[in-house]
């Protein structure tokens, strides 16, 4: 069956170390890989897509890499503050019809 | 922000009863979604569209129906409510741009059937 895992349901760190968060997935071949974020009572909100032909991918502190070898995407936010705290959702599709979820890392980022 | 909105935020219903929640976007869009959200699963895909009258299930479609008589309204009907689909609802839009497009989520409908 197909399933998209995310590494852990919850993460801490520390202010200012480097999050990293895994997203891993079985028997799909995906077209694309996004990340995003959801605080309590909101709904997601986009941050960084990655396409099947890219290693990486970078925005300001966050650091997306895709590999279709080992079917992970590892999602990085250097620096990391109190405010990056949030809900880390990984998504995939394997065509622009169909877009499936991950559960999700809740990460904390302590002062 | 994106234009979509969903309809009602809150609501309470009784098991047994049917429901139907709207998602209204002004954007446009070709694709919209509907995921329920639930501790422990993440966002789960019930069914999505793409165009009008153009519809198809997802992961967790039983005890779901939708229909998309115009571009911009995606409706989600509970046919007889079952306290199993208490959840909270998103609704998403995505253009056609290609595998490279965003989505754009709606504030969430929180469903309690009692």
């Amino acid at each position: 069956s197909q399933k998209i895992e995310q590494n852990s349901e919850a993460l801490n760190i520390q202010e200012g170390k480097t999050a990293t968060l895994t997203c891993n997935y079985t028997n799909y071949s995906p077209a694309y890989l996004q990340w995003y974020r959801q605080d309590p009572g909101r709904g997601p909100v986009f941050l960084l897509l990655i396409r099947e032909n890219e290693k990486e991918k970078r925005k300001e502190r966050l650091k997306v890499t895709f590999d279709t070898t080992l079917k992970q995407s590892l999602f990085h936010i250097t620096a990391s503050q109190p405010a990056d705290s949030a809900t880390y959702l990984c998504a995939l599709g394997e065509n622009n019809n169909d877009m499936r979820f991950g559960a999700g890392t809740r990460l904390t980022v302590k002062p | 922000d994106a234009g979509i909105t969903q309809s009602p935020r809150h609501k309470v219903t009784e098991t047994g009863t049917p429901v139907t929640l709207r998602c209204h976007q002004t954007e446009n869009h070709r694709y919209m979604y509907w995921y329920r959200q639930d501790p422990g699963h993440g966002l789960r895909l019930i069914h999505y569209s793409y165009g009008v009258k153009d519809t198809d299930k997802g992961e967790v479609s039983d005890g779901y129906s939708v229909s998309r008589s115009k571009t911009e309204d995606f409706l989600l009907t509970l046919e007889s409510a079952t306290s199993s689909q208490t959840s909270v609802y998103f609704c998403a839009i995505r253009g056609a741009q290609g595998p490279n497009t965003e989505a754009f989520f709606g504030q969430g409908t929180r469903l309690t059937v009692v």
